[in-house]
């Protein structure tokens, strides 16, 4: 299996700073890695898919980047609305993994 | 506006089969290029994808269950399903069913959470 590692596991932030997620891939998976939101109680939302990708309807302050193993979400301006919990997700490789999680605390 | 839905009991005895529908709606089941999944996240835990069926019938699932797991789907009633055996309390989880494009996933449904009891 692929195995998802993310960096920090959590963070503390305030509103209009600037954020950054890392993730890591066990090998090399080109570009098929994507972010997820998660709020408490609520399933998680596409955010970025193949790396770079941003979803319809997902603000432009989120962006993501990276290739081969290593993966970054940025999110330009972090809102109110921007805090909880963000997964990455490899789409190289049955079983299909997640990274542990990254959340993202009111500072 | 493609919609998903989960049901299915929320309490399931050790040993028996656990089984979950997914109802979709606002799109059709039978689109080309898209896959069916069924992903769940223990409690405050992270996510861990079980499996996907395409409209051909089709199917991957996770090697850590597929000895247990099956997911079948009846696309005259927008339906997908999901099928574990012999639960045991480390299959107390939510339970979420997906849509899939390139293997990512959008939209969700809401979730369904099941308890395993001894």
């Amino acid at each position: 299996d692929i195995q998802m590692t993310q960096s920090p596991s959590s963070l503390s932030a305030s509103v209009g700073d600037r954020v950054t997620i890392t993730c890591r891939a066990s090998q090399s998976i080109s570009n098929y890695l994507n972010w997820y939101q998660q709020k408490p109680g609520k399933a998680p939302k596409l955010l970025i898919y193949d790396a770079s990708s941003l979803q319809s309807g997902v603000p432009s302050t989120f962006s993501g980047s990276g290739s081969g193993t290593d993966f970054t979400l940025t999110v330009s301006s972090l809102q109110p609305e921007d805090f909880a919990t963000y997964y990455c997700q490899q789409s190289y490789g049955i079983p299909f993994t997640f990274g542990p999680g990254t959340k993202v605390e009111i500072k | 506006q493609v919609q998903l839905q989960e049901s299915g009991p929320g309490l399931v005895k050790a040993s028996q089969t656990l089984s979950l529908l997914c109802t979709v709606s606002g799109g059709s089941i039978s689109s080309a290029g898209y896959y069916w999944s069924w992903i769940r996240q223990h409690p405050g835990k992270g996510l861990e994808w079980i499996g996907y069926i395409y409209n051909s019938g089709s199917t991957q699932y996770n090697p850590s269950l597929k000895s247990r797991v099956s997911i079948s789907v009846d696309t005259s009633k927008s339906q997908f399903s999901l099928k574990l055996t012999s639960v045991t309390a480390a299959d107390t989880a939510v339970y979420y069913c997906a849509r899939s494009l390139n293997k990512y996933y959008d939209p969700w449904g809401q979730g369904t959470l099941v308890t395993v009891s001894s």
